[in-house]
């Protein structure tokens, strides 16, 4: 069936340092991708999100590219900040089906 | 504008009780979802609305779980003879129609049986 899978955390960093989370998903169709994000306390919040091969979503000086040939959504950013600290989870839909599928979630913190 | 709201924020009850969930959807919003998000499980799909058509329950783990949506609104999640695996962080979003759009999640509802 499809699904998502997000690499291990909890990852540790510091501030200024250069982010990668690695997110592949196994789908059947050509699904809509999505990475959202937990901060301490608070619901989740969608991050970005890309809808078709080779898009790329940003926000917040986040970045992800929809990689087809890779089955991949790989969420980076250059520069991380303490309040990045969060956990991010990765998620594909379908048009047809309407359910998140999530990913397991990578917690991030970033030390001052 | 107001987001998706969910009532209560916690609940505990004892095992074996009889529990709701409320869920009111951003307004205007067609689709309704709710998910579980807990430990060992992680974010999981439970049932999602969507206009009038007949709701998807696949991803509802047992007959003592359901959930209704009051004329295209409100939702409430019931859970029925609670048990401690049942303890978890209920989350419900709302999408302004299915697919691929946005799903706004709320708050959630944090459950614990003792």
């Amino acid at each position: 069936g499809d699904s998502v899978t997000q690499m291990e955390g909890p990852v540790t960093l510091s501030e200024e340092a250069f982010l990668t989370i690695n997110c592949t998903y196994t789908a059947t169709g050509y699904p809509s991708l999505f990475w959202y994000v937990q901060y301490p306390g608070e619901g989740l919040q969608l991050l970005l999100k890309a809808t078709k091969a080779d898009d790329k979503g940003s926000n917040k000086g986040f970045e992800a590219t929809y990689r087809k040939e890779t089955t991949s959504f790989h969420l980076e950013k250059g520069s991380v900040q303490v309040s990045d600290s969060a956990v991010y989870f990765c998620a594909l839909v379908y048009n047809q089906g309407g359910k998140l599928i999530f990913g397991q979630g990578t917690e991030l913190s970033v030390k001052p | 504008g107001a987001g998706v709201s969910q009532s209560p924020s916690n609940k505990v009850t004892e095992k074996g009780k009889d529990v709701e969930l409320r869920c009111d959807p951003i307004s205007g919003h067609t689709a309704l979802y709710w998910y579980r998000q807990s430990l060992g499980q992680g974010l999981e799909f439970l049932i999602y609305f969507q206009g009038n058509s007949a709701p998807d329950k696949s991803g509802l783990p047992s007959d003592r779980f359901s959930a209704e949506r009051t004329g295209g609104s409100v939702s409430t999640l019931t859970i029925q003879r609670t048990q401690q695996e049942d303890s978890a962080v209920y989350l419900c979003a709302s999408s302004s129609r299915r697919g691929q759009e946005t799903q706004y999640f709320g708050p959630g509802t944090r459950l614990l049986v003792l």
